[in-house]
């Protein structure tokens, strides 16, 4: 069975300073992995998402998340963070192969401080 | 501009009655889903349809109804079987059923008075 965990509830980091949000997976094949950004009252956007092409993968708005299988994780990264990074962060993880089910983390809420 | 949209955004409804809430997506997507989130929690799957008139439940189904009549639409029924249903609504939509991705609305936020 696949499953999901966000090992942070909360991240407080401040402007300008680099944001770490960690989290583990757990499945039974090769998974595709994804992280989706939620601001207060909105739906979730797509951050980005690994499929095996590359270990490192590349999202929109700075962030990063690198695949260690040997970790069974993926955590998300970016450099700097911005006022606007604001929001809770999601870890997701594929369900059972060709369903197109989710399985989502609980979520990890990113402060920044000025 | 294409995308998924929902509403009503707030929506307040007495105990005991029924409620439907809407989902259009104007993607061509196959396959559409509705979560259900809690506050601190991730979002649980209610119901999801891979094709037009045909749906599955999901892990948290009892108290919610779906149907799925055109390609577009994939509207929810929250029922006065549902116990406690105050909670933040998600639609989402994916390519096919077999595609992962998926791409979200801007959800409803139902309370119960």
């Amino acid at each position: 069975a696949q499953s999901v965990t966000q090992l942070d509830s909360h991240v407080s980091v401040s402007e300008g300073t680099p944001v770490l949000l960690r989290c583990n997976y757990s499945s039974s094949y090769s998974p595709s992995l994804f992280w989706y950004v939620q601001h207060p009252n909105k739906g979730l956007q797509l951050l980005l998402k690994y499929t095996s092409a590359a270990t490192l993968v590349k999202g929109i708005n700075g962030f990063e998340a690198e695949f260690k299988k040997s970790e069974t994780s993926f955590h998300l990264t970016k450099p700097s963070a911005h006022m606007s990074d604001a929001a809770e962060y999601f870890c997701v993880v594929s369900g059972a192969s060709n369903t197109g089910k989710l399985i989502f983390g609980q979520g990890t809420t990113l402060q920044v401080k000025p | 501009d294409g995308g998924i949209t929902q509403s009503p955004k707030y929506l307040f409804r007495k105990e005991g009655q029924n409620v439907t809430l809407s989902c259009e997506q104007n993607l061509n997507h196959d396959a559409m889903y509705w979560y259900r989130q809690d506050p601190g929690q991730g979002l649980r799957l209610i119901y999801y349809s891979q094709i037009v008139n045909d749906f599955q439940k999901g892990d948290i189904a009892e108290g919610y109804s779906v149907s799925r009549e055109k390609k577009e639409s994939f509207p929810l029924t929250v029922t006065s079987a549902q116990k406690n249903p105050t909670a933040f609504y998600l639609c989402a939509s994916s390519v096919t059923p077999s595609t992962d991705t998926q791409y979200f609305g801007p959800g409803t936020r139902l309370t119960v008075l």
